[in-house]
């Protein structure tokens, strides 16, 4: 396992037209992160996941956008109807949580890079 | 709402001199884990260093440590011996439990030779 796998690693695509940006987390992770990252900030969280169940959405995640991990493996990010705003790095991490053992930071992948034009 | 800030938007460096990265939160719980992480350019986002609030020894990885002051709320980065390597944007991160990260607006630092 080489890490946390995220394609495409760049992406344009028109106003308007959707896209599927996916993930491969570390094979034995049960959590799956996505955050959103625009240029001179920080990452800012969107979802995440416990195995297949999604367990919290930012306010940021419009209804234009889903997120999927159907068999608690790998997880597809979906933006519909894509805006110029939507232009953003989009970064998945992993992390293994067992009960009340504590995890101590993320995995990260090296992002999708989307830029609607 | 728990919030995480870096106040220095850049800061430079001479290599093999010493820089501290500063980074304060704000937070009413008392459980929490505190987090440095290092993005170089193009490049994924790379753990530096992690602390735990209910430990009052400051963590330290080789040519990291962090001053961490809880009652402060401050958690600063001190690279020591910096490398040329060591360029990138560090960004400081706050987590309640196992709950969701949350990042400040990180700090980029430069490294001159």
């Amino acid at each position: 396992d080489t890490g946390v796998s995220q394609n495409p690693r760049h992406k344009i695509t028109k106003r308007g037209q959707n896209v599927t940006f996916r993930c491969d987390p570390i094979s034995e992770h049960n959590r799956l992160y996505w955050y959103r990252q625009t240029l001179g900030q920080g990452p800012e969280f969107l979802t995440y996941f416990q195995n297949e169940a999604q367990l919290e959405k930012s306010r940021l995640l419009s209804d234009r956008f889903s997120a999927e991990r159907p068999k608690g493996s790998f997880s597809t990010l979906e933006i519909q109807r894509t805006e110029q705003g939507d232009s953003a790095m989009y970064l998945c991490a992993s992390s293994l949580v067992r009960g009340l053992l504590r995890d101590y930071g993320y995995t990260f992948g090296s992002g999708t890079r989307l830029t609607v034009v | 709402a728990q919030t995480v800030t870096q106040s220095q938007p850049e800061m430079s460096v001479q290599e093999a001199e010493t820089v501290t990265l500063s980074c304060t939160y704000d937070t009413s719980e008392s459980d929490y884990y505190l987090f440095w992480y290092k993005q170089p350019p193009s490049r994924q986002m790379i753990l530096v260093i992690r602390q735990e609030a209910y430990k009052q020894q400051n963590a330290t990885e080789n040519r990291f440590s962090v001053n961490f002051q809880k009652a402060a709320k401050s958690f600063s980065l001190k690279i020591s011996d910096s490398q040329l390597g060591d360029a990138a944007m560090y960004f400081c991160a706050y987590r309640i439990n196992n709950n969701d990260m949350r990042f400040g607006a990180g700090t980029r630092l430069t490294v001159k030779p």
